[in-house]
């Protein structure tokens, strides 16, 4: 079985300051992983995803996060936050090969962090 | 329109009314879900479709009737809703292969659903 904890329902920063949101995972097999963010009212965008090649992934909007298996975390990073960032941001783990028996990549979230930046 | 459509953005209902919910994905993929968004509680994984097939039903009250009578079409019937059931309801599609997952889900805007 796969699980997703993210640490901090809540993170404020001030504008122009360094986001951290922590994402570690659980999984018996090599995961894929992902960021996922939620602006009020709409629906989930992906920011970013790990499939196995580089550790360090970089996503949309000045956003990375780094895969590190020792550690089984998958943070999420930007050097800069701006006012726009505010959202609540999803962490997700996927098994690669539907070894749960599974069709599908069957995508187990994370409870979310709501981000709020600060002026 | 391109990705994940939903319509309506929002349904406020009675316990006693009966209505559906739409999804239409343009992505060419050929695995739909239903998910439920409720305050304070993670995303909760309803329906799974592959290649029109339900495969996955993860114990949802048969208040809640699923259709999915193409690839690129979800519908979600309610009826006899309780307030509880009131959430945001968000569909997503992927592209799966045999054997392999997708490398991701794309999600539709929602649906906030009231029921009183």
């Amino acid at each position: 079985a796969q699980s997703v904890t993210q640490l901090g329902s809540h993170v404020s920063v001030s504008e122009g300051a360094l986001v951290l949101l922590r994402c570690n995972y659980s999984s018996s097999v090599p995961p894929y992983l992902f960021w996922y963010v939620q602006y009020p009212n709409q629906g989930l965008q992906l920011l970013l995803k790990y499939t196995s090649a580089a550790t360090l992934v970089k996503g949309i909007n000045g956003f990375e996060a780094e895969f590190k298996k020792s550690e089984t975390s998958f943070h999420l990073t930007k050097p800069s936050a701006h006012m726009s960032d505010a959202a609540e941001y999803f962490c997700a783990v996927s098994d690669p090969f539907n070894a749960g028996g599974t069709s599908y990549g069957k995508l187990t979230f994370g409870q979310g962090t709501i981000l709020t930046v600060h002026p | 329109e391109t990705g994940v459509t939903q319509t309506p953005r929002h349904l406020v209902m009675g316990m006693t009314n009966k209505k559906s919910l739409k999804c239409e994905q343009h992505l060419g993929h050929n695995a739909m879900y239903w998910y439920k968004q409720s305050a304070k509680k993670p995303l909760e994984l309803m329906f799974v479709y592959n290649f029109k097939e339900q495969t996955e039903n993860n114990s949802v009250p048969s208040r809640f009737s699923p259709e999915c009578p193409n690839s690129s079409h979800l519908f979600l019937h309610l009826h006899t809703l309780q307030p509880e059931d009131s959430a945001l309801y968000l569909c997503a599609s992927s592209q799966e292969t045999t054997g392999r997952s997708s490398y991701e889900q794309y999600f539709g805007p929602g649906t906030r659903l009231t029921v009183t």
